[in-house]
């Protein structure tokens, strides 16, 4: 069966820091893998997505950046975190017959 | 004018009642409709996924769509304390890839 792996699930870190979020998938290959971010009392907010290795497609201009190294691997990163950059990240993975599949999220608060 | 308008929370019921999620949409072109539920400080799960229009039953939970009017929804029979969660309505263009468009959610309190 198919698992998402998604860490840390907690982040505490200073404004001007970098951030390096991972997500991996098992159990399938070559999927289409997301970002998204979550204010409080808000949606999703779809920040990036890639078909393949290398491929990523940014959705909204912002401090954040994504990379995909390898089939089932998807990095979220910045070069230096903004008081904005708060708020909850979830990856996903869409199985192509039904909707996406969430990982645990990762809740980063930038102090 | 957002793609995806769902109706604010938070919504409180009494243990027992029927709740009713609500969603409208601006694209004609979606035709794949999910709800997901989501509790608190976790990921959002699958709860219910339909094609085009009409209902689909999964137990205590239906999930309508009607296309003509551009609105969806989702009902909640005999609700329970466990129900209590932010249900999010998604949905999609085509059912290969794309992108799922989120509605802002709700966050529903059933009342023991």
């Amino acid at each position: 069966s198919q698992t998402i792996h998604q860490w840390p699930a907690t982040l505490v870190q200073p404004v001007g820091s970098p951030l390096s979020l991972e997500c991996t998938v098992e159990g399938t290959s070559n999927p289409n893998l997301y970002w998204y971010r979550q204010a409080a009392g808000r949606g999703l907010q779809l920040l990036f997505y890639s078909v393949g290795i290398g491929q990523i497609s940014s959705e909204v201009p912002q401090n954040l950046s994504a990379s995909r190294p390898q089939d089932r691997q998807f990095i979220l990163s910045s070069k230096k975190l903004l008081l904005s950059d708060s708020g909850f990240y979830l990856c996903a993975w869409a199985d192509g017959n039904y909707g996406y599949t969430f990982g645990s999220g990762t809740r980063l608060t930038v102090v | 004018q957002k793609e995806v308008e769902q109706d604010p929370g938070p919504l409180s019921v009494p243990e027992g009642a029927i709740v009713s999620l609500n969603c409208t949409y601006s694209n004609s072109a979606f035709q794949y409709f999910m709800w997901y539920r989501q509790y608190s400080r976790k990921g959002p799960e699958l709860l219910m996924y339909t094609y085009s229009s009409g209902n689909k039953e999964d137990g205590r939970f239906t999930a309508q769509v009607d296309k003509s009017s551009k609105y969806i929804s989702l009902f909640i029979r005999d609700s329970q304390p466990s129900d209590s969660a932010t249900y999010l309505c998604a949905m999609k263009v085509s059912n290969q890839g794309g992108k799922l468009i989120f509605g802002q959610g709700t966050e529903l309190s059933v009342k023991p």
